[in-house]
């Protein structure tokens, strides 16, 4: 069974950066999916970040790509996440998905809140 | 504001067919990208219901269907139960934005 499993810090300061991890089991990194980010936030629904391929080929959101790093561990088989400069507009579950953008994300982790707060 | 549009609501009662459009524009859905559903459950993840239109993956009731016509999507769930109570979202690609996805829909169940 595959399993995307988020974590990292449910609270980060303003201007700081975000860091999480997606563990990824049940399923190789190395084919079928490019892996990434998305989150969700009340006021503005779901928000992709990017996703990126074992390659090294990667998608990104263009409004949100100077702050973002995403990349891909295969010998972890570990996606990670880097927001640098948060707000608290940055206030939002983050899911890591899996998918082949601009295809559909088949996978998705249960998500976890990250708060933006001093 | 999302680019993809969709009505905040729609409800019916058990049995009835109901149908959440999804509006897009000539640079993501009319330029020929495929349009994906997602449903999210309360307290979960969204989880994919529809891809590439029409197609639904295993484990999805035949009572879901998916359509495309022009700049717009349709999801259509008849035989309405009140499991199918949960938030909708439609997701398709934009050639300047990358992936878009709808502000979703909340179906209740009367």
């Amino acid at each position: 069974q595959v399993q995307l499993q988020e974590s990292g810090p449910g609270l980060v300061k303003p201007s700081e950066t975000l860091s999480l991890t997606c563990n990824i089991s049940g399923h190789s990194v190395n084919t079928g999916y490019y892996w990434g980010w998305i989150r969700q936030t009340p006021g503005k629904g779901l928000e992709f970040f990017g996703s990126v391929y074992h390659t090294g080929s990667s998608v990104y959101k263009p409004s949100l790509k100077s702050r973002t790093t995403i990349s891909l561990d295969t010998s972890k088989t570990q996606v990670s996440l880097r927001l640098t400069s948060v707000t608290a507009a940055d206030t939002a579950i983050y899911y890591c998905v899996g998918g082949n953008p601009p295809d559909a994300f088949h996978l998705w982790g249960r998500g976890t809140l990250v708060t933006v707060s001093s | 504001q999302s680019v993809l549009t969709q009505p905040p609501s729609v409800s019916g009662a058990p049995g009835q067919r109901v149908t959440i459009s999804c509006t897009g524009s000539s640079s993501n859905i009319g330029a020929g990208y495929d349009v994906h559903w997602y449903q999210q459950l309360p307290g979960t993840a969204p989880k994919i219901l529809i891809y590439g239109n029409i197609n639904r993956p295993s484990g999805v009731p035949d009572r879901f269907s998916g359509s495309k016509s022009g700049t717009s999507a349709s999801l259509a769930i008849t035989g309405l139960q009140a499991e199918d109570e949960a938030d909708y979202f439609c997701q398709s690609f934009d050639s300047s934005l990358s992936v878009i996805f709808g502000g979703g829909t909340k179906l209740t169940v009367l």
